[in-house]
C-alpha cells in the first residue's frame, strides 16, 4: 500500500536557525513527489514537484531534495513568515487516476 | 483572482440535511479533484473528474456521497443525509490535464460543520 510519513510532526525554530523536514514514502512506481505549504484555515499552496532521485529544487529559503525512499525540505535561515504546515504528497504509478497521497504534515513555528 | 474558487467557505448543516459544495477550477483547467481533511488527519483523496466524466472515485464513501462536473458550471460535491462524522474541511483542486503528473492547485476549502 502506498504510504507517506512525515517527521517531525512539529518543529520550533528560532529565526535564522536552519533545519530540515523529512518525508519518507513507500509507493509502487513514483510518478511525482509534491511539497505544499498550508496556512491555518487555508488551502494547500504548491511549492515543488520532484520526479526522480537526485533532483533538487529551490525557492527563496526553501530547497527540496529527493532520494529513492525520502525527500527533504531544507529551510535556510527561516523567518517568522515561514511558519506553516508543510505537506508532502506522492503520486504512484498504480493510482487509477492522478490521486495524491498525503502525509499528515510538519507544523513549523519560527519565532523572532 | 484566477485561482480555484470554492463556495461556500463555511457550511453548517443539521444531521439528515444535504450539503452541496461547489468548486470552480482555475481558468484553462479541465481536471478537478476533491479531497477531505478530517481533524488531526491528512488530506484524503475522494474523487477525480473531468468534464461530464468521473475518472476515479476510489476514495469516495459508497453511500450518501456523489460528485459531478457538468459541461457548464462548477463541480459539485453532494453529501446527502449528513452525519456528525462528515464534519471536515473539503478541498477542491484543479489541474490543466497536460500529463500524468499534473500539478494540482488547491482552493481555499469548504469547512462543513454538522450539528
Amino acid at each position: 500500500e502506498d504510504q507517506v510519513t512525515q517527521s517531525p510532526e512539529a518543529l520550533r525554530l528560532q529565526e535564522g536557525e536552519s533545519s530540515s523536514l523529512n518525508c519518507s514514502y513507500t509507493v509502487s512506481g513514483l510518478r511525482g513527489l509534491f511539497w505544499y505549504r498550508q496556512d491555518p484555515g487555508k488551502g494547500p499552496e504548491f511549492l515543488f514537484t520532484l520526479y526522480s532521485a537526485g533532483e533538487e529544487k529551490e525557492k527563496e529559503r526553501l530547497k527540496a531534495t529527493l532520494t529513492k525512499k525520502e525527500s527533504f525540505l531544507h529551510i535556510t535561515a527561516p523567518k517568522p513568515e515561514d511558519s506553516a504546515t508543510y505537506l508532502c504528497a506522492v503520486q504512484g504509478a498504480n493510482q487509477a487516476g492522478t490521486a495524491l497521497i498525503f502525509g499528515k504534515g510538519t507544523t513549523l513555528s519560527v519565532s523572532s | 483572482n484566477a485561482g480555484v474558487m470554492q463556495n461556500p467557505r463555511h457550511l453548517v448543516r443539521r444531521r439528515g440535511q444535504e450539503a452541496r459544495l461547489r468548486c470552480s477550477p482555475m481558468k484553462g483547467h479541465s481536471h478537478v479533484y476533491w479531497y477531505r481533511q478530517l481533524p488531526e488527519e491528512g488530506l484524503k483523496f475522494m474523487v477525480y473528474l473531468q468534464k461530464e466524466n468521473i475518472i476515479d472515485e476510489s476514495g469516495m464513501p459508497k453511500e450518501r456521497f456523489s460528485a459531478e462536473f457538468p459541461k457548464e458550471g462548477p463541480s459539485i460535491l453532494r453529501i446527502q443525509q449528513v452525519v456528525r462524522g462528515d464534519s471536515a474541511a473539503y478541498f477542491c483542486a484543479s489541474s490543466p490535464g497536460q500529463g500524468a503528473t499534473d500539478t494540482q492547485y488547491f482552493g481555499p476549502g469548504t469547512r462543513l460543520t454538522v450539528l
